[in-house]
């Protein structure tokens, strides 16, 4: 069975400065990697997606996130933080087509300091 | 650009007490899903449904009931609640061939 962890449950960052947020995965099969961004009070929106191809995946808002298959990881990094960026990042895994296969982390909570 | 749309927003429900949860969207999405999300626990899917008129089981359906009489609608039951459903419930709807899903702003449920 699938299973994903984020080992970072709060992350706090200056702004300005990069950030790393830590995804790992475990699967005996082939599987699709995403990562969501929960802003304050709103739903969850998809930042960017690994199905097949090329592992450095690049989402929204400048983050981009790599395919390390050795490793089961799928870290998310931006270069430059924002204050904007201060929301909750999920990471999710499928080990097929169907978002009913879809296991999401326990999320990281991304604070921003001035 | 309504989206998806959930309603209420907050609710707060005595031990044994029923109510349903509402779940709009106006994408012509087929896929349409409920999610609990609790602390530390990420987001757990309860019912989803492929179609109108279909249902299905999720990782944690027990206590809840669903219906998708209308494409554009998916309803979240809870017949007798309890505060083990004290959660914040979030409905997503997606295209089928689509890995990508729309959510809704999320409902706030306390169960005294």
């Amino acid at each position: 069975a699938q299973s994903v962890t984020q080992l970072d449950s709060q992350v706090p960052v200056f702004e300005e400065a990069p950030v790393e947020l830590r995804c790992n995965y475990s699967s005996s099969v082939s599987v699709y990697l995403f990562w969501y961004v929960q802003y304050p009070n709103q739903g969850l929106q998809l930042l960017l997606k690994y199905l097949s191809g090329s592992t450095l995946v690049k989402g929204i808002n400048g983050f981009e996130a790599e395919f390390n298959k050795s490793q089961t990881s799928f870290h998310l990094r931006k270069p430059s933080v924002h204050i904007s960026d201060t929301a909750e990042y999920f990471c999710a895994v499928s080990e097929g087509f169907g978002n009913e296969k879809l296991t999401f982390g326990t999320g990281t909570r991304l604070t921003i300091i001035p | 650009n309504a989206g998806v749309t959930q309603t209420p927003k907050f609710r707060v429900l005595k031990t044994g007490q029923s109510m349903t949860l509402l779940c709009a969207q106006d994408m012509n999405h087929e896929y349409m899903y409920w999610y609990r999300q609790d602390p530390g626990m990420g987001l757990r899917l309860i019912h989803y449904s492929v179609g109108e008129g279909t249902t299905a089981k999720g990782e944690v359906p027990d206590g809840y009931n669903v219906s998708r009489l209308k494409k554009q609608n998916f309803l979240l039951g809870l017949e007798s609640a309890a505060p083990s459903q004290t959660s914040v419930y979030f409905c997503a709807s997606g295209r089928q061939g689509s890995e990508k899903l729309f959510f809704g702003s999320g409902t706030q449920l306390s169960v005294l």
